[in-house]
């Protein structure tokens, strides 16, 4: 079996509601964040991503928010579905350079 | 994403063994990378190409080689698989002039026994 402080944090929500995904990132040079979700069997899927120019972007009933004083990331999630059931992930880069991968929340929405 | 594929999908292999994972790609991108998938922590980058003539080794290389033989095919290799290197392995792809967006293949699953 996993060992403890591998299980990845799990955000349970009824089916309807808003969720929030949080994020803490590690660097403050980095200049670039993206959400991915990762379905059961297959790989990280973009979801939305911003600049750290800006500290909101909507996208299809999703929203990132960007609070780069205290090297936060939200992923916000509008009216969550069955469908929304994943892990995400965040990351997030410097010029260009490589992306660096939070280690995932697990999302499940129940009916 | 159809656009990166990877073979294979799944795969048992012995201690000792000789591997090779391969991906291709059709979105013409030029950069290409592979990460491994433990769970509980992340995906972890192992090398990564900006061209044909470019490979870099990433934050967990030792153990793995890699291979860019076009644009578009970017194999990764195990020399002498150990159990330890049980685990999920992608691969992904960005444009020439940004690492930001990568895309990424549906993943192959290895075992070493």
């Amino acid at each position: 079996g996993e060992s403890v402080g591998l299980h990845l944090p799990t955000l349970s929500v009824q089916e309807g509601d808003n969720s929030i995904i949080n994020c803490a990132y590690s660097n403050s040079a980095s200049d670039y964040f993206i959400w991915y979700k990762q379905e059961s069997g297959k790989g990280p899927q973009f979801i939305i991503d911003i600049r750290s120019n800006m500290d909101k972007r909507q996208g299809q009933r999703v929203t990132v928010l960007l609070n780069k004083t205290v090297k936060h990331l939200s992923l916000q999630i509008a009216a969550t579905q069955p469908g929304d059931s994943a892990v995400y992930f965040c990351a997030e880069s410097y010029s260009g350079y490589a992306l660096n991968f939070g280690k995932g929340t697990s999302l499940l929405v129940t009916p | 994403d159809a656009d990166v594929t990877q073979t294979p999908r799944n795969r048992i292999t012995k201690t000792g063994k000789r591997i090779m994972l391969e991906c291709s790609q059709t979105k013409g991108h030029d950069r290409m990378y592979w990460y491994r998938q433990d769970p509980g922590l992340g995906l972890r980058l192992i090398y990564y190409s900006f061209d044909v003539k470019d490979i870099n080794k990433g934050e967990i290389s030792d153990g793995y080689s890699v291979s860019r033989q076009a644009q578009a095919k970017f194999s990764l290799s195990l020399e002498s698989a150990i159990p330890n290197q049980t685990a999920l392995y992608f691969c992904a792809t960005s444009e020439r002039q940004s690492t930001d967006t990568q895309y990424f293949g549906p993943g192959t699953r290895l075992t070493v026994l």
